[in-house]
């Protein structure tokens, strides 16, 4: 089956400039996440929608970062006026629900590199 | 501040011995685990998970060992396959938040033919 999707999968940009980053998780889980991946550290919490809402946003770094998902299904990461230290995977993730336990297995994508010149 | 460490950044072991790698966290709220495996150019993937009221999780090679008075976890490969060959990360959440992991800096396991 289809498994959570991201595009575009590399993203060569200019410092300033502005980017989206797409996910498209699995049909029918309510629950999606974005992390941050640096080079050799752990996927970073940025953003949880459970839904088309925003429940938890604590780890957008700063307000130059902004998701939406409108129809609680693909969502887009918006990030403006990159800064060279942006540059990261960014992982999308997707669950059936928005809850901690066995029930609540987290689906990822394959990321999108971004790379901020 | 890094809730969740693991702090060997690589490890190597011989096809059909035992890997074993490590984990220790700071947040005693935490009361999941998961451990998670990625290959290069693909996002991590779901291995094993532990909750906090077990103190071991078997599934076929792979176990899990929670030591919540030590704060440390662990995850056992037996017998070590080439194919096992990946970053590992552990990962921890606890109830009443909105599910979202608190992952550690994982750990390169090289499984030596």
């Amino acid at each position: 089956g289809a498994g959570v999707s991201q595009t575009p999968s590399n993203k060569v940009t200019e410092k300033g400039k502005y980017v989206e980053l797409r996910c498209d998780p699995i049909s029918g889980h309510t629950a999606l996440y974005w992390y941050r991946q640096s080079l050799g550290q752990g996927p970073e919490f940025l953003i949880y929608f459970q839904g088309t809402g925003a429940a938890d946003d604590s780890g957008l770094p700063n307000d130059r970062f902004f998701a939406v998902r409108p129809e609680g299904s693909v969502s887009t990461l918006k990030i403006q006026r990159t800064e060279r230290g942006d540059s990261a995977v960014y992982l999308c993730a997707s669950s059936p629900m928005g809850t901690s336990g066995s029930s609540n297995e987290q689906f990822f994508g394959p990321g999108t590199r971004l790379t901020v010149l | 501040d890094q809730q969740v460490k693991q702090n060997s950044p690589s490890l190597s072991v011989q096809e059909g011995r035992i890997s074993i790698l490590n984990c220790d966290y700071t947040n005693s709220m935490f009361d999941y685990f998961l451990w998670y495996k990625k290959y290069p150019a693909e996002g991590p993937t779901f291995l094993i998970s532990i909750s906090s009221i077990k103190d071991k999780n078997e599934d076929g090679r792979f176990t899990v060992f929670l030591n919540k008075s030590a704060k440390h976890l662990s995850l056992h490969i037996v017998p070590s396959q080439p194919g096992d060959s990946a970053v590992y990360f552990c990962a921890a959440t606890h109830s009443g938040n909105t599910g979202k992991l608190i992952f550690g800096q994982g750990t390169t396991l090289q499984v030596k033919p």
